[in-house]
This record gives structure tokens, C-alpha cells and sequence, in this order.
């Protein structure tokens, strides 16, 4: 089993560049989430969708934009990369949002704005 | 490979021995906690998970254990082996939804 797929793997963006992070999970989960992840720090929510069609906010929102494309797959873009996010992106799943229950997590994709 | 680890706090073990990874949670009420592994230059992967309602919980070499009053959280991995050095991440659930709030982590040295 796959589990939670994410591409690419590897960027590199000049500033002002923008980029779409893709991700698609094969678990039939209602509930998607994407993080980044600096060194030295946790994992910070940026956007999740509780299912096919809503969209919420994290903590740390500011410059992304998010799309539930369908049930599978949801995507995480930089519309103006700038330097302060690079940063490791991760995609994570879950069946619902309901309490308790474990989010499941991709390889990430490692982005460099330069 | 990535710098996950920089600057976390570091337990070294050798190998065979139990190891014991602390976490100290922020919210009373969070109800439901999480332990993830993860190694250098993959995402996060699922260990265990306990609820309020339990102050430990057993898997496969691993023990979680739940001390609410202090609100601490603790990991044990019996018979280390070298395949268990990785970061270690608590996370609890203090938004009333299935958000999380991950901790720092914890790096975990395997010393053959």
C-alpha cells in the first residue's frame, strides 16, 4: 500500500516563483492536512480539509493557498515563493476529523527558495 | 540529509538496553496522545497512541505511559535496536477537532 504520496520529493524556487505540492493518499480518508517542518521545531499545521470540498486554516496560513481536488488529493501552493519557506512540506491523513484518531504522514517534499 | 535533529535534546542507548523518551504536554485538555518515529529524510511514521481514559498502553516493544496529573507523557522501547535511532515526536489534541500539536522532538542515538 502506498498510503499518503507526495511529489516532488526535491525543488528548488527563485523568489517569486510559484509551485503547487502535490499529494494523494490511497486510504479512502475524509481528512488531509499539510505541515512544514523546520529544524529544531515541531510540526506546524498550515491548511487541512476535513473532507471533499471544505478547507480550513492552521497556524500557519500566510502565503499558501490550498485545493481538495477530490477525496484523494489535496494540494499546497506558493503563489510568491519567498526565502522564509523553505522548509520540509508534509501531507498527512486521517479517516475524519473526529477526535482521536492518528494522522498519517508522506516522505515530504524538501523545497529551497533561494 | 535534512536537519530534523538540529538541536534537540539527545538520548544515546546502547544497543539492547530499554530506552525511555519523556514529553511533557501543555494542554489539560487534551484527550488523546500520539508517539511518531521518524527517520532522517522521511515523514513522520505512526508508533502508538493512548486516550485520557488510560495511563498505559503496550505494543510491540513499545509502552506508553500517561501521567495527567502532571501532564507527562513518556515513550519506552524495549531491547533497543540500531533501526530505533530516529526523532521521536509526542502529540496531543488540544483544539477539540483531530488537530494536533506536535512537540520538538527527541533524537534517539542506537550505539551498536
Amino acid at each position: 500500500n502506498a498510503g499518503v504520496t507526495q511529489t516532488p520529493k526535491f525543488q528548488v524556487l527563485k523568489t517569486g516563483q510559484s509551485m503547487t505540492l502535490q499529494c494523494a493518499q490511497d486510504m479512502n480518508h475524509n481528512s488531509m492536512y499539510w505541515y512544514r517542518q523546520d529544524p529544531g521545531m515541531g510540526l506546524r499545521l498550515i491548511y487541512y480539509s476535513a473532507s471533499e470540498g471544505t478547507t480550513d486554516k492552521g497556524e500557519v496560513p500566510n502565503g499558501y493557498n490550498v485545493s481538495r481536488l477530490n477525496k484523494r488529493e489535496f494540494s499546497l501552493r506558493l503563489e510568491s515563493a519567498a526565502p522564509s519557506q523553505t522548509s520540509v512540506y508534509f501531507c498527512a491523513s486521517s479517516k475524519t476529523t473526529g477526535r482521536n484518531q492518528p494522522q498519517h504522514f508522506g516522505d515530504g517534499t524538501r523545497l529551497s527558495i533561494l | 540529509g535534512e536537519s530534523v535533529g538540529l538541536h534537540l535534546p539527545t538520548l544515546s542507548v546502547q544497543e539492547g538496553d530499554n530506552s525511555i523518551i519523556n514529553c511533557a504536554y501543555s494542554n489539560s485538555a487534551s484527550d488523546y496522545f500520539i508517539w511518531y518515529k521518524q527517520e532522517s529524510g522521511k515523514g513522520p511514521q505512526f508508533i502508538i497512541d493512548i486516550r485520557s481514559n488510560m495511563d498505559k498502553r503496550q505494543g510491540q516493544r513499545v509502552t506508553v505511559l500517561l501521567n495527567k496529573t502532571v501532564k507527562h507523557l513518556s515513550l519506552q522501547i524495549a531491547a533497543t535496536q540500531p533501526g530505533d535511532s530516529a526523532v521521536y515526536f509526542c502529540a496531543e489534541n488540544p483544539y477539540g477537532n483531530n488537530r494536533l500539536a506536535f512537540g520538538k522532538g527527541n533524537q534517539v542515538v542506537v550505539i551498536p
